[in-house]
């Protein structure tokens, strides 16, 4: 079974920082998906990516699947991005099936 | 853009009662999930469905849960005697369609469930 660790587990930064999220796990895997937890609980996936890098808006996702790591980047952070954001990969490693979720990391951005 | 819908957003049921939480996946998606996350805890699998049969299940997911596709597009999860320790947040997924690669999971907006 694959285990996942993210960190840091906190952030706070200032508004237009540069954030990175790292997020490591066990099991080979071909995707890997970020998504986002607002204040009222509800998820929202921001990407899922299988190499290289995607980007959306500021949201820029990275993995190097030899090293079993991604990153997610939010460049010119802004108080609304403020929120959990949580790495999740295939148990069982591949692309498919139940996903396996990290603790999270709680960004708060400051104005 | 298609989406994945689930309700209730809230519910409130007493110690020992049945509750039914509704999902309607993207329309035509061919896989299923159930997911929970206990406050301040990280979300865990409960099940996937997927042919009309529970295709994997989690330590979690006991003899009090089960799952059923009652018709199209509804996807729905049953409490039968719930436990203090089953409030959590409930998030639905499905995944996959004809054509289309099947492993990006797409989340539903949860319902929270508080046992009293």
């Amino acid at each position: 079974k694959n285990e996942v660790e993210q960190s840091p587990q906190n952030l706070t930064a200032q508004e237009g920082e540069f954030i990175t999220i790292n997020c490591s796990y066990s099991v080979g895997i071909s995707a890997l998906h970020w998504l986002q937890q607002h204040p009222g609980g509800g998820i929202v996936s921001l990407f899922m990516l299988s190499s290289g890098k995607k980007k959306h808006g500021r949201l820029i996702a990275t993995i190097n699947i030899q090293e079993k790591h991604s990153s997610l980047h939010i460049t010119a952070s802004h108080p609304r991005d403020s929120a959990v954001y949580i790495c999740a990969v295939p148990n069982y490693g591949g692309s498919q099936g139940n996903l396996i979720f990290g603790k999270g990391t709680k960004l708060s951005v400051k104005p | 853009e298609p989406e994945v819908t689930q309700t209730p957003s809230h519910q409130v049921t007493q110690m020992g009662q049945e509750v039914i939480l509704r999902c309607v996946p993207i329309s035509n998606h061919l896989y299923f999930y159930w997911y929970r996350q206990i406050l301040g805890q990280k979300v865990e699998f409960l099940v996937s469905f997927y042919n009309n049969e529970i295709s994997e299940k989690s330590e979690i997911f006991d003899d009090q849960f089960s799952v059923e596709r009652p018709d199209g597009s509804n996807f729905t999860l049953k409490i039968r005697s719930t436990k203090l320790e089953d409030s959590a947040m409930y998030f639905c997924a499905s995944s996959g369609g004809e054509g289309r690669t099947y492993n990006e999971q797409f989340f539903g907006p949860g319902t929270r469930l508080t046992v009293l």
